[in-house]
Formats: structure tokens, sequence, C-alpha cells
């Protein structure tokens, strides 16, 4: 079936270095979306991207959507304390907009 | 504005039993989804109700139910509990059928013994 996965599991920084994740789809995506779980929390919307090849920007956070519309990353630059939490990507089941199927997240941490 | 309101935040149930969670929506949004998030796991789509109707169902079992009122609030029944049910359950309301831009309560930890 339909499959979102995203890399890395974990990911261990310290404060100011620059994360990655990376999200990829078994199947094309009418588009994506990014929530971030702080911990003990719920998710909470970021952004979602539905162009092919499109890059957008918070901050220091930027969101990018593959070309063939199957995988996306999100980097943040010089991470702060703030950031902690796992990022989670998500994407529309095929010809079931109405249903997410999110990937099993990436958790960051951040040492001050 | 409120957000999206669940209730109750902790439950606490033994195996067999059942068990009754509740969502009231953002005011003006007619969509609710359900969502289990077992620890560690992303969350996985039980069910979404939009206008009052069943839009879709993921895949669990017939022990899941759920409906959506004329207010547009909903709660998520589950009968006959396994030790496996327990989960952070997470309800999201959006204004559109198609679930862009969710907005998430703060769940209801279930806990199973």
């Amino acid at each position: 079936g339909q499959q979102v996965m995203q890399i890395p599991q974990y990911q261990h920084v310290q404060e100011g270095e620059d994360f990655t994740t990376y999200c990829n789809s078994s199947t094309t995506l009418s588009n994506i979306q990014w929530y971030k779980q702080r911990p003990g929390g719920h998710p909470v919307f970021l952004i979602q991207l539905v162009k092919s090849g499109e890059v957008k920007k918070q901050k220091r956070l930027t969101f990018q959507f593959g070309e063939a519309k199957k995988n996306s990353s999100l980097h943040i630059t010089a991470t702060q304390t703030t950031d902690v939490g796992t990022y989670f990507c998500a994407g529309p089941r095929y010809n079931q907009g109405g249903k997410l199927i999110f990937g099993q997240g990436t958790e960051l941490s951040v040492k001050p | 504005d409120a957000g999206v309101t669940q209730s109750p935040t902790h439950l606490i149930k033994t195996r067999g039993q059942h068990v009754t969670l509740r969502c009231s929506p953002i005011s003006g949004h007619k969509s609710v989804s359900w969502y289990q998030q077992v620890l560690g796991q992303g969350p996985q789509f039980i069910f979404q109700y939009y206008e009052k109707e069943e839009r879709g169902r993921g895949n669990f079992p017939d022990r899941f139910s759920a409906r959506q009122f004329p207010n547009y609030s909903s709660e998520l029944n589950v009968n006959a509990l396994l030790l496996g049910d327990s989960a952070l359950y997470l309800c999201a309301s959006g204004r559109q059928a198609t679930n862009e831009k969710l907005f998430f309560g703060s769940g209801t930890q279930l806990s199973v013994l």
C-alpha cells in the first residue's frame, strides 16, 4: 500500500548546527504537509507544498517539494533549542484526499 | 477563537471495556478526523467525517466507530478494548473535506490495562 517514509528517525545536533529531514512517498502526491510535535504535545501544522519543485521558507526553515512530487525535505538553519520536537511529513492517500498518511517522523534534539 | 477541544485528556480502562472520546472542532470547520498515535510513530488515520457524513475509514477493526453531530462535534467509540488500543487519540479539524491544513487537538491518552 501507499507509504510515506522519513529519515533519519532521530537527529541530535549542537545548537547552531543545521538539520535536515527527508520524506519519501511510494506514490505521487497532490500535496505534502509538514507538522511539528513538541514533546508531550500535539502535531501543529507548519506548511503545505503543492507545486512540483516548490520551495518555501519560514524564517530559518526551508521546505522543498521534489520535481516528481514524491519526495520532500525540511531544512533548519542554525538550530535553536526551541526547534526541539518531532517533525512529520504527511500526504493525502491516493484518490482519497481526506485521509492523510503520516511518516514516522524525525525526532530532533538540540544540545545548548 | 477556541482551538480543537478533546475530552477527556486521560483515560484508564481495562480490557473488554468500551470508551467514548469526544471532540469539538474549531468554529466554522466542518471536517473532523480521528487519528491514533502510538508512542514513537506518526498518527494513523482512523476516520474522517465531513458535514456529518463518513468520508473515509482507515485500516481499523469494526470495534472502532465514530459519528459527527449537527454542531460538527464528534465522538469516537471503541468497543472490546485490547491492550494494543493504548495510544494517544487525536482529533483534527479542517475547513474542507480534503483535509488540507489540519488543526489537531491535544488528544486523549488512553491506557488499557
